[in-house]
Parts: structure tokens; C-alpha cells; sequence
């Protein structure tokens, strides 16, 4: 099992310009999620999916789209990529256990800069 | 929303000593709470958690305690060596979302 990847690894953008980070799982997990890390900071939530066909807003929705056709993808566009948006994104899934917990596996993630 | 307080953001101690990690979350409904070490350029792994139901877990020379009452739980590393300077992440869960705190680096000194 590859688990979770993430692609491309690394992405340099202009102001303005928009790209789709891709993720995909192997491990047939229902949930899916898109963070952002900065310096100094924990993982924010930007937005998540419980489900193929399903998308909710997170911590950090603003300027990010998202959108999960099929189960194993889940997508993360920027439509008019902002220097604000320089971070390291990472995209996790997980899956409940029998007592309703959701371990959470991660991507190897995806290190943004907008200049 | 949930909020993850987590303290110390920096830690350095010397090789063989202890190491504590404190966070205090604020939602009374979460149910777990996952402790993540983060090395440079990498993605954050799961080193231990705890469940709700459960005030102590150990593994080793990590264990983590809970104090549902307080809203707080604690990492703690004890014969600390070199290979465990890294960023450490607490974070509280319920129903498949989680929220983190904004780590600690830890720096352990031969």
C-alpha cells in the first residue's frame, strides 16, 4: 500500500495564478482533509470530506476550493493563488474504529510558495 | 470551536533527562487525543494516544495522561536522547476532526 500521496511535492506560483494539489489514498478511508502548517504553527484545517461526493469547510476555508468525485482523490484548488497562501499543505485521511476514533494517516505533503 | 493551548513552544534539555509536553483543549465532547513528532521536512507521525475513557497510556519511554475534568493532557518522554529533538504536536479530536496545537520543539542535548 502507497497509503497517502500527495502531488506535486513542491510548486512555485506568481500572484494570481491558480494550480490543484491532488491527494490520493489506497486504504479505502471514507474521510479525507487538507491542511495548511506555517512556521511556528499546528495544522489547520482547511477543509475536509466525509465522504465521496462531500465537502465541508474548515478552519481556513477562504481561497481554497476543494472537491472529492472519487473516494481514493480529493483535490484542493486555488483559483488566484495569494503570497498569503505560502505554506506547506497536507493532506491526511482516516476511517472510524469500532469505538468511533479516527486515527489520522498523512501525506508526505506539498510545499507551497506564492511570490 | 475546539482550542488546543499547548505549552512549552520551545524545550531543550539534556540527553537522559525528562521531557513534558502540556495541552489544555476547551470542547468536553472530544474523545481523542493523538500526540504527533514532526522532523524537519517531514510529515507529522503518530507517536501515542489517548482515548477519553483512559487517564494513562505507555509506550516505552512515552506516555501521555488525561485529565478529563481539567481539560488537559500531558506527553511525557522520559531518557531523552538526540534522535528525539523534533517538533511535537498535541491535538484533540471528536467525530473524525481534529484540532492541533501549535507544537513544541524540542531539542534534546547530548
Amino acid at each position: 500500500n502507497a497509503g497517502v500521496t500527495q502531488t506535486p511535492k513542491f510548486r512555485v506560483l506568481k500572484t494570481g495564478q491558480s494550480m490543484t494539489l491532488l491527494c490520493a489514498q489506497d486504504m479505502n478511508h471514507e474521510y479525507m482533509y487538507w491542511y495548511r502548517q506555517d512556521p511556528g504553527m499546528g495544522l489547520r484545517l482547511i477543509h475536509y470530506s466525509v465522504g465521496e461526493g462531500t465537502t465541508a469547510k474548515g478552519e481556513v476555508p477562504d481561497g481554497y476550493n476543494v472537491s472529492r468525485l472519487k473516494k481514493q482523490n480529493f483535490l484542493l484548488g486555488l483559483e488566484s493563488a495569494a503570497p498569503s497562501q505560502t505554506s506547506v499543505y497536507f493532506c491526511a485521511s482516516s476511517f472510524p474504529d469500532r469505538a468511533l476514533i479516527y486515527e489520522q494517516y498523512f501525506g508526505p505533503g506539498t510545499r507551497l510558495t506564492v511570490t | 470551536g475546539e482550542n488546543v493551548e499547548q505549552h512549552p513552544s520551545t524545550l531543550s534539555v539534556q540527553e537522559g533527562d525528562s521531557a513534558v509536553i502540556k495541552c489544555t483543549y476547551s470542547d468536553s465532547a472530544s474523545n481523542y487525543f493523538p500526540w504527533y513528532k514532526q522532523e524537519l521536512g517531514k510529515r507529522p507521525q503518530l507517536i501515542i494516544d489517548i482515548r477519553s475513557n483512559v487517564g494513562e497510556k505507555k509506550d516505552q519511554r512515552i506516555a501521555v495522561t488525561l485529565n478529563k475534568t481539567a481539560k488537559h493532557f500531558s506527553l511525557h518522554i522520559t531518557e531523552t536522547q538526540p534522535e528525539d529533538s523534533a517538533v511535537y504536536f498535541c491535538a484533540a479530536s471528536r467525530a473524525g476532526k481534529s484540532t492541533f496545537g501549535d507544537g513544541t520543539t524540542l531539542t534534546v542535548k547530548p
